[in-house]
């Protein structure tokens, strides 16, 4: 198993553009999310996903767009980036949603810079 | 959601046993407290779980006191490569609240 994966691994951009990170994961886990770690900082949760076709807001949503289309994918969308963007982005994924016991498998992270 | 506190950092050295606190007294009969590591420029890792009662595993032991008002991460051995921030979550089942950690220095 490759586990989770993300692509790029380092992206700059201009302020206004947009781009999609890539996350894939082949653990068949039914839970995947978006966190975004910015220096210093603990993570934080962007947007999660508890199935196919059903996602949910996290702690911070804004500017921010997601889709999961099928189980192994799940991307993030900037729409207009902007400098506060700039962070290291992690995907993580779980084997089932709702269960406090699951332990959630990380990728190895998209740094981010918007200029 | 229930809240951790853990010190901000911790230093011990090569070999020796490390005791990492966390401190949850807000939480949950339900709640079950995870602990995740992220080496330098790396994702987070988990490391161990548990409920009640203490648990092992190949990396490290969790010691849950009796009330599950506090808990602690104790690794046996530690080495060089241990030297990471290590997180303190009680898991709600979606979101992990990631606070600051622990940042554990590892010295030769």
């Amino acid at each position: 198993n490759a586990g989770v994966t993300q692509t790029p691994k380092f992206q700059v951009l201009k302020t206004g553009q947009s781009m999609t990170l890539q996350c894939a994961q082949d653990m068949n886990h039914e839970y995947m999310s978006w966190y975004r770690q910015d220096p210093g900082m603990g993570l934080r949760l962007i947007h999660y996903s508890v199935g196919a076709g059903i996602t949910d807001q996290g702690e911070v949503p804004n500017g921010y767009n997601v889709s999961r289309s099928t189980t192994e994918d799940f991307p993030l969308r900037l729409l207009s980036a902007a400098p506060s963007q700039t962070s290291v982005y992690f995907c993580a994924s779980s084997l089932l949603a709702g269960t406090k016991a699951n332990e959630q498998f990380f990728g190895p992270g998209t740094r981010l810079t918007v200029l | 959601d229930a809240k951790t506190t853990q010190p901000n950092s911790m230093e011990s050295n090569e070999e020796e046993p490390v005791h990492l606190p966390c401190n949850h007294s807000t939480i949950s009969g339900t709640d079950y407290i995870h602990w995740y590591r992220q080496l330098p420029s790396q994702g987070p890792e988990y490391v161990i779980h548990g409920l009640t009662s203490n648990v092992n595993n190949r990396m490290a032991s969790l010691a849950i006191a009796e009330d599950r008002k506090s808990s602690t991460l104790i690794l046996h051995r530690a080495t060089l490569r241990d030297a990471a921030v290590y997180y303190c979550i009680l898991n709600s089942g979606y979101a992990l609240n990631f606070g600051k950690g622990t940042s554990l220095l590892v010295t030769p």
